[in-house]
């Protein structure tokens, strides 16, 4: 089954920190992966996204993501954590075999930025 | 410009009452899309729609959900004699076309059955 799993429930860093998300994916063929972003009481967000060409992808806040197909992975990084990156982040995952634009995300990965 | 807004963005309702939930995309905005975050479920995707017409419903856990959107626009869920479980955060998501399309995510509606 198409899927994608997000291996860290919960992650802890120190503001000015490095942060890296993990994120995998089941699928066939190329697929269509994002990255969204959640603060409290509000709605997603789009980090960013891949659906083919270079695998390290900007986005927006100083985030990136390196998809790597060997891996199954596309991971979100960022070099120096601010505590307004306090967050839900969301991997997400859309194809064109499924209904299309339909995305599956991942269960979630909860990040606190301690002082 | 303005985003996608939802209405109410709170609802607290008793069990086997029916509630409707709003979602106004933004404007030019062909495909809609409404979701369901939930403590035990995650965030799932319900049924979307590309203009008036809703080519996927297969996420609607059951017959008491239903949806429909009008004018190419607006868009209502509703969901029938409600139960404990259908408490959840419901999120609608729109995007100029369906595919790739980044979906842009209004606030939610949090609703509570009692």
């Amino acid at each position: 089954a198409q899927s994608v799993t997000q291996p860290d429930i919960h992650i802890t860093v120190s503001e000015g920190a490095s942060l890296e998300l993990r994120c995998n994916y089941s699928y066939g063929a190329t697929p269509y992966l994002f990255w969204y972003v959640q603060s409290p009481g509000q709605g997603l967000q789009l980090l960013l996204k891949y659906f083919s060409g270079d695998t390290l992808v900007q986005g927006i806040k100083g985030f990136e993501a390196e998809f790597k197909r060997s891996q199954s992975s596309f991971n979100l990084r960022k070099p120096s954590v601010h505590w307004s990156d306090a967050a839900e982040y969301f991997c997400a995952f859309t194809s064109s075999t499924d209904s299309w634009g339909k995305l599956q995300f991942g269960a979630g990965t909860q990040v606190v930025v301690t002082p | 410009g303005a985003g996608v807004s939802q209405s109410p963005s709170n609802k607290v309702t008793e069990k086997g009452k029916d509630v409707e939930l709003r979602c106004d995309p933004i404007s030019g905005h062909t495909a809609l899309y409404w979701y369901r975050q939930s403590l035990g479920q995650g965030l799932e995707f319900l049924i979307y729609f590309q203009g008036n017409s809703a080519p996927d419903k297969s996420g609607l856990p059951s017959d008491r959900f239903s949806a429909e959107r009008t004018g190419g626009s607006v868009s209502t869920l509703t969901i029938q004699r409600t139960q404990q479980e259908d408490s959840a955060v419901y999120l609608c998501a729109s995007s100029l076309f369906a595919g790739t399309d980044t979906q842009y995510f209004g606030p939610g509606t949090r609703l509570t059955v009692l």
